[in-house]
């Protein structure tokens, strides 16, 4: 079982809708954690970094429950532009466990 | 800004040979990283370093070896590669006092 857990989609939703994506973690001892974004065949980059209190950008808000050991990150308003696989990240110093990433396609 | 660059971008290597994948950094970054993506697992880290001169072991480090001479390089050497180290393998660093990892373009490896 892996470290931490995604749900590998793929979610297909029209432009405009709002998509909400979830990742649990397994190493209570996480003290970071992450979403990253990956286009096909290109490298991972941060979209976001993820706090307890949440946190926004944009369309973009992430949450994490340290109870639950659960994260989420919600798009709203989605774009074509937003079609990604998203990567889920928990770390602890250098040990970072990513999850093996949830496919959105937006379409028009 | 370059950031940082991994050489070669794609390779198709014999089983038993060796090969050493190449990973530089512009940015300064104290640490690097060694990941391998396979289908469905996600990436794995393969191995770390913390500043020049030190290494350590990720989650699959078996069949891989790194090195650490300097700040701006770190790279991947497999002695011996077999089938199932073909992946894409994606070399990332990080500032001191940060939690983002910055990752290169890949290679994508193929054993055969």
């Amino acid at each position: 079982r892996k470290e931490v857990e995604q749900d590998p989609g793929p979610f297909n939703v029209p432009e405009g809708a709002t998509v909400a994506f979830n990742c649990t973690y397994s190493n209570s001892a996480s003290q970071s954690f992450f979403w990253y974004r990956q286009d096909c065949r290109k490298e991972p980059k941060l979209l976001m970094s993820v706090y307890s209190s949440g946190n926004e950008d944009g369309r973009f808000t992430a949450q994490l429950n340290r109870a639950s050991q659960y994260i989420s990150l919600l798009i709203r308003d989605s774009k074509l532009s937003d079609s990604a696989t998203y990567l889920c990240v928990g770390s602890n110093n250098n040990d970072m466990r990513f999850g093996a990433g949830t496919r959105l396609t937006v379409k028009p | 800004t370059a950031g940082i660059t991994q050489a070669p971008t794609s390779q198709i290597l014999a089983a038993g040979r060796s090969m050493t994948l190449r990973c530089t950094q512009d940015m300064r970054h104290n640490a690097m990283y060694w990941y391998r993506q396979d289908l469905g697992l996600g990436l794995r880290l393969i191995h770390y370093s913390n500043t020049a001169g030190t290494t350590g072991k990720g989650e699959v480090p078996d069949g891989y070896s790194v090195s650490r001479a300097n700040t701006d390089d770190f790279p991947l050497t497999l002695a011996s590669a077999v089938p199932s180290q073909t992946s894409v393998y994606f070399c990332a660093s990080r500032s001191s006092g940060t939690d983002t990892q910055y990752f290169g373009p890949g290679t994508r490896l193929t054993v055969l």
